[in-house]
């Protein structure tokens, strides 16, 4: 069965460091997304994409936050500068249309 | 705002005991519903989903879930649990297609064998 994969599984930086968190949806979907889960807490939107765009962000998704779909297969999630409370497990996914989404392993990131 | 809340936080069972999760969204518009299973060290997987028609539906593993539009809830069931089980388990919902989705805070469930 496909899978969504996301590079690194970890991935530790320094705070106020760029870091670019990696993704490869599934090669027929059309819509990405990602999400992060703060330890304890629970599962958060971040950003939804599609068509080459933005089509929603949340409130966490500020302006230290970019994503990117760079060529036909990778999504990628930039922060530019790091602050602690970004620690936290992001996870990719991706969707058909009006199809459940499926989940990559996740990158677990480590501010110090 | 539109939100999903699970009722139990952790739950613990032993083998062969029957399984209820309490899962209820917030909006009473149409929705799409799902449950994700986290096994340890895995990514989220689908269990089940819910888009329209018979409100009783059948995933993978065993488990069910039951839409109540009138209680706005999804609870997931499992008439008899394994070790194998043990898992984090998060209800979701979503309002539009290709929309983001809203997660509860998920239930940890711990079989004993």
């Amino acid at each position: 069965e496909p899978e969504v994969t996301q590079t690194p599984s970890h991935q530790v930086t320094q705070m106020g460091q760029e870091v670019i968190l990696r993704c490869v949806p599934i090669s027929n979907h059309l819509y990405f997304y990602w999400y992060r889960q703060i330890l304890g807490q629970k599962v958060e939107f971040l950003v939804s994409f599609y068509n080459n765009e933005i089509s929603e962000k949340s409130e966490i998704f500020d302006d230290q936050f970019s994503v990117e779909r760079p060529d036909g297969s990778n999504f990628t999630l930039k922060i530019r500068s790091t602050k602690l409370e970004d620690s936290a497990m992001y996870f990719c996914a991706s969707s058909e249309s009006n199809q459940p989404q499926h989940f990559g392993d996740g990158t677990r990131l480590s501010i110090l | 705002a539109q939100s999903v809340s699970q009722h139990n936080h952790h739950v613990i069972l032993s083998e062969a005991a029957s399984l209820e999760l309490g899962c209820n969204y917030s909006y009473g518009g149409t929705v799409n519903l799902f449950w994700y299973v986290q096994y340890p060290g895995q990514h989220l997987q689908l269990l089940l989903k819910y888009f329209s028609g018979d409100p009783l539906v059948k995933g993978i593993k065993g488990f069910e879930a039951e839409f109540i539009k009138s209680k706005f809830s999804f609870n997931l069931r499992k008439p008899s649990v394994q070790w194998s089980d043990t898992a984090e388990y998060f209800c979701a919902c979503r309002y539009n297609q290709g929309g983001k989705l809203i997660f509860g805070q998920g239930t940890e469930l711990s079989v004993k064998p």
